[in-house]
């Protein structure tokens, strides 16, 4: 299957700081990555939709001021959260439209705000 | 009522035993059906994909659906202490990368 890498795998950080995230498609080109949030024995949350070089649609809820995402290539997609809290600690995970309708997942970003 | 239903376990199995996982859904829009595999702490990873009613074999694994009864099954035979993770469903709609997910299904095979 296809292969989407993410870095950092795990990050912490104060309170008040910012952290990116960056979600790579290693093999395939993908027009469309998603981002999602995973809290503990939780499902996938969906956070936003992102096309390669238009802003990102976001979910209900959540914030495009707090949650920067930019899909500057086929490949590469950030994750920027800003002033990061305490509650905004979760697993983040992105995912690249594969062919089929499929998702190709990356290995997830732990991060932990102090 | 949630797009999509499945009840979260976790389900203990003895080693060798066959696993059955579930997942209800309310749109019968839906078109495609997959399951992933979730590790602890990894991303999750696809099982299946399935996009028509009936069953789909993949070595020990298993993918059932009825489209009539919108109801989706997951079958995992010969359980073995690896196939230890979550399992998810999701489905879809074609021309539409958004997936709709259950919440995952918790499985331990016991050696």
């Amino acid at each position: 299957g296809a292969v989407v890498s993410q870095h950092p795998s795990w990050v912490i950080c104060k309170s008040g700081t910012s952290v990116k995230i960056e979600c790579r498609s290693l093999d395939f080109q993908a027009t469309t990555m998603f981002w999602y949030r995973q809290f503990p024995k939780q499902s996938l949350m969906l956070m936003a939709t992102s096309n390669e070089g238009s802003k990102a649609t976001y979910e209900q809820g959540v914030e495009k001021d707090k949650f920067l995402i930019n899909h500057a290539s086929l490949t590469l997609s950030t994750l920027t959260v800003t002033s990061a809290h305490p509650e905004d600690s979760s697993f983040y995970i992105c995912s690249g439209g594969g062919g089929q309708e499929t998702q190709y997942f990356g290995p997830g970003t732990r991060l932990l705000v102090l | 009522q949630k797009e999509v239903e499945q009840d979260p376990g976790p389900l203990s199995v003895p080693e060798g035993a066959i696993v059955s996982l579930n997942c209800t859904y309310s749109n019968s829009a839906f078109q495609y059906f997959m399951w992933y595999r979730q590790y602890s702490r990894k991303g999750p990873e696809l099982l299946m994909y399935t996009y028509s009613s009936g069953n789909k074999e993949d070595g020990r694994f298993t993918a059932q659906v009825d489209k009539s009864s919108k109801y989706i099954s997951l079958f995992i035979r010969d359980s073995q202490p690896s196939d230890s993770a979550t399992y998810l469903c999701a489905m879809g709609l074609y021309g539409n990368n958004r997936l709709a997910f259950g919440k995952g299904n918790q499985v331990v095979v016991i050696p």
